[in-house]
């Protein structure tokens, strides 16, 4: 079973430049997940999805920050403008369900560099 | 709201020695209890939660991790560290009766020495 795949892996980018990072889950997991891990720290939950609706957005900075899961299926993550704070690793992860316990599966990352 | 802190940044042992990782968890009521690895490069993986019942909980890769509740502590243990261990070690928490969904503590690093 394949996992869930996330690209790219590194980016290199300007303060103020945009960014967009691509995540596709496992088959048939219908909740992702991305995470925002700035170094030294553990993951911070960003936003949630539920098939193609958002469950949870309380921590995504609206204002820079915006996400997407037009089909249900994979996602993309939006940084508009960047800032120098938002150099960290985006972690995306799927599980079957949220309602019932399902464990998430993590993607290996997305490394974003701002400088 | 829940919180968890993992006092030790880095932990160093020798392969073949016992290791013991630290959690301490902050919630009114008996949580969701995770712990979770990330090797180098690599994304989060599971190694064993705690949702109710035995309090001693046996995991993946021969980690396991004791519930205590009057010490608010889950901490992880593994009775011989293999070199392949050498990786981060995440502590996490979720709210009983509603969300599973983590709240991280900020990791352990574990370094193994030959």
């Amino acid at each position: 079973e394949a996992g869930v795949a996330q690209s790219p892996r590194y980016k290199i980018i300007e303060k103020r430049q945009s960014v967009a990072f691509w995540c596709n889950p496992i088959s048939g997991h219908a909740t992702l997940y991305w995470y925002q891990q700035i170094l030294g720290q553990g993951p911070k939950l960003l936003i949630q999805f539920q098939n193609n609706g958002v469950v949870d957005d309380s921590q995504l900075p609206k204002d820079r920050f915006s996400a997407e899961r037009l089909k249900g299926v994979d996602s993309t993550l939006k940084i508009q403008p960047a800032k120098l704070e938002d150099s960290a690793v985006y972690l995306c992860a799927s599980s079957m369900d949220p309602g019932d316990y399902n464990e998430q599966f993590f993607g290996p990352g997305t490394r974003l560099t701002v400088l | 709201a829940q919180s968890v802190t993992q006092p030790d940044i880095h932990i160093t042992v020798s392969e073949g020695a016992s290791l013991e990782l630290r959690c301490n968890y902050s919630y009114g009521a008996t949580p969701y209890l995770f712990w979770y690895v990330q090797s180098p490069g690599q994304g989060l993986q599971l190694l064993l939660k705690y949702f109710s019942g035995d309090t001693l909980v046996q995991g993946i890769k021969g980690f396991e991790a004791e519930f205590k509740r009057s010490q608010s502590s889950f901490n992880l243990r593994k009775p011989s560290v293999h070199w392949s261990d050498a990786a981060e070690y995440f502590c996490a928490v979720g709210l009983s009766g509603g969300s599973y969904i983590p709240t991280f503590g900020r990791g352990t690093s574990l370094i193994v020495h030959p």
